[in-house]
């Protein structure tokens, strides 16, 4: 079945660092590839999406290319902000509903 | 525009109680998600509802849970008996369409069972 693999948290950076949250997944067919992202005490809101192979996904600073080669969609921001501090899904879509992966907290820190 | 509104926003059972969860999705949402989040393993789905229909529930457990979506009201995510393996934060997600990649959620629902 459809599967998202993250790299394991936490991850703490300082304020300005290059931010790289790796993603792989297993599916069948062609799926459209999501980062969510959930801020304390909140639910979890779309970051980015990319719905074929060579995509990019990008929204506030973050970006996310769909690799099909390596069934890859590994997240990336150039400078991250205390504001980033959150925990950052994956998500794959197929024929079934959202599939996630663990999360991964990310903690900035001034 | 409302969100997806979820309540309560905590509750707290006792084992062998029953626990109701509701979740009003945004307006123009006919599409429902209820996904359950245990710490350290992400979130698992759990079933997908449309007005007055289960669409699908391959990821509910077998017993003591149900899920409702009825033509009117909001979606009840229905735990009876609770243990305190159901201890747990609830999610639900609404979407306008049935592919359902592009979900809103709502703050969710920590239930803890004593």
């Amino acid at each position: 079945g459809n599967s998202v693999t993250q790299m394991e948290g936490p991850v703490t950076l300082s304020e300005e660092a290059f931010l790289t949250i790796n993603c792989t997944y297993t599916a069948t067919g062609y799926p459209s590839l999501f980062w969510y992202v959930q801020y304390p005490g909140e639910g979890l809101q779309l970051l980015l999406k990319a719905t074929k192979a060579d995509d990019k996904g990008s929204n506030k600073g973050f970006e996310a290319t769909y690799r099909k080669e390596t069934t890859s969609f590994h997240l990336e921001k150039g400078s991250v902000q205390v504001s980033d501090s959150a925990v950052y899904f994956c998500a794959l879509s197929g024929n079934t509903p959202l599939v996630f992966g663990k999360g991964t907290r990310l903690s900035v820190i001034a | 525009n409302a969100g997806v509104m979820q309540n309560p926003r905590h509750l707290v059972r006792r084992r062998g109680q029953e626990a109701r969860l509701r979740c009003s999705p945004m307006k123009g949402h006919s599409h429902v998600y209820w996904y359950r989040q245990l710490p350290e393993e992400g979130l698992k789905f759990m079933v997908y509802l449309q007005k007055e229909n289960i669409i699908d529930e391959s990821g509910m457990p077998k017993e003591r849970f149900s899920a409702e979506f009825p033509k009117e009201g909001p979606s009840i995510l229905r735990i009876q008996q609770v243990v305190r393996g159901d201890s747990a934060a609830y999610f639900c997600a609404s979407s306008p369409e049935s592919r359902g990649e592009k979900l809103f959620f709502g703050s969710g629902t920590q239930l803890s069972v004593l």
